[in-house]
């Protein structure tokens, strides 16, 4: 069964420092994955798209890492700052057909001045 | 751009009434999606258009929903009769093209059925 798991499920951090977001899937055959914010209230918004061949891909102070061979992702928010707290969601897409998405929970993060 | 346009953004109704929420794609997006969003399931495809057309129904829960698009730039999902299971966000998506692509959300439409 195709699956996104992600962890941890919630954070705190403290404004400024660094955070790490871990992504799991099973999904094959494997398309590309993603990585949304969602801030609460609000729909989510792309960070960043990977692709079987990207290993790593930067949106400012976001980055997102890949591993196709074990199936795992990260993301890593760096000097984190108050609007970063929402909820980060990996998604990965598979390949065939149109590519449909597969959600994980995501990660709610809490950035406390 | 305005994004994609959702509405209501929020809606309350009584168990066995009808509800249809409201989508308007970004212009020139020729894929159009429909998601719900529970704290228990996370985010689940609904149903997915192209060119209008839909391709992919098998995320509607049952034959209580129905979506349609009948022009490139509105869609609706309607749910009749509505049941208090049915609360959720609902999220509609749009892209130009799927694979690959990125998929733009609207704001959501909170839904909540007594």
């Amino acid at each position: 069964k195709n699956q996104v798991e992600q962890s941890p499920q919630s954070l705190i951090i403290l404004e400024g420092k660094n955070c790490t977001l871990q992504c799991n899937y099973t999904v094959s055959p494997f398309s590309n994955l993603r990585w949304y914010k969602q801030d609460t209230g609000r729909g989510p918004v792309s960070l960043t798209i990977m692709t079987f061949s990207e290993n790593t891909k930067s949106n400012g102070r976001y980055t997102a890492t890949l591993d196709a061979d074990t199936k795992q992702s990260s993301l890593h928010i760096t000097a984190s700052q108050l609007s970063d707290s929402a909820s980060y969601i990996c998604v990965v897409s598979a390949a065939g057909g149109y590519n449909k998405l597969i959600f994980g929970a995501g990660t709610r993060l809490a950035v406390h001045p | 751009d305005a994004g994609v346009i959702q509405s209501p953004r929020h809606e309350v109704t009584e168990m066995g009434q009808e509800v249809t929420l409201r989508c308007k794609p970004i212009s020139g997006h020729n894929s159009l999606f429909w998601y719900r969003q529970t704290m228990m399931r996370g985010l689940e495809l609904l149903i997915y258009f192209n060119n209008n057309v839909p391709i992919d129904d098998s995320g509607m829960p049952e034959d209580r929903f129905s979506a349609k698009m009948p022009n490139a730039s509105f869609s609706t999902l309607k749910i009749q009769p509505s049941e208090p299971r049915d609360s959720a966000v609902y999220f509609c998506a749009s892209s130009l093209g799927t694979s690959g692509v990125e998929q733009f959300f609207g704001p959501g439409t909170r839904l909540t059925v007594l």
